[in-house]
């Protein structure tokens, strides 16, 4: 079935360290792909999204590439931040009747200064 | 309104009682979903909603649960003879359902303890 994976955490880099989640994905069809992120006590809120293979999301320093090839959509920041510390949600929607929307199970990043 | 709200944001029940979740999606959202969050664990999806109408409920994990939404917008997650292993942040999102970028909304959730 559909679904969504991302590697395992927790994650911990010390600040200005490079960041990468790694995110895989199987569908039927094409979906679009997102990234979410969850702040200490705060809501799931959209970092970035790609909608077509070979786009790239971006927002805060962050960056993803749709890779179709590969079925990834993998996180990458160059120099993380004490306050990136969070955990993020690989997720897709899916071109079917409705927008199903399916998430991975997270990763939670710790940044130490 | 401006965002999703949800409430209760805390709600402490004893085993066996029934509870009642609300959200009220932003104004002008068509699509509603409901997710479970357990302690470590992703989101687990419930239910979905188009309108009133709520065509994929594949994720309520068994008949205590059951969820409705009325004129469109107010949505209530209703779970009966609550069970210990209901415990879990449950919530709740909105989307403008724009197929092909289904970008959600999450309110801040309710958090559900059974004792």
């Amino acid at each position: 079935g559909d679904s969504v994976t991302q590697m395992e955490g927790p994650v911990t880099l010390s600040e200005e360290a490079f960041l990468t989640i790694n995110c895989t994905y199987t569908a039927t069809g094409y979906p679009s792909l997102f990234w979410y992120v969850q702040y200490p006590g705060e809501g799931l809120q959209l970092l970035l999204k790609a909608t077509k293979a070979d786009d790239k999301g971006s927002n805060k320093g962050f960056e993803a590439t749709y890779r179709k090839e590969t079925t990834s959509f993998h996180l990458e920041k160059g120099s993380v931040q004490v306050s990136d510390s969070a955990v993020y949600f690989c997720a897709l929607t899916l071109k079917t009747s409705y927008d199903k929307v399916i998430f991975g199970p997270g990763t939670s990043l710790s940044v130490i200064p | 309104g401006a965002g999703v709200s949800q409430s209760p944001s805390n709600k402490v029940t004893e085993k066996g009682k029934d509870v009642e979740l609300r959200c009220d999606p932003i104004s002008g959202h068509t699509a509603l979903y409901w997710y479970r969050q357990s302690l470590g664990q992703g989101l687990e999806f419930l239910i979905y909603f188009q309108g009133n109408s709520a065509p994929d409920k594949s994720g309520l994990p068994s008949d205590r649960f059951s969820a409705e939404r009325t004129g469109g917008s107010v949505s209530t997650l209703t779970i009966q003879r609550t069970q210990q292993e209901d415990s879990a942040v449950y919530l709740c999102a909105s989307s403008p359902s724009v197929s092909g970028a289904n970008v959600l909304t999450f309110g801040a959730g309710s958090r559900l303890t059974v004792l």
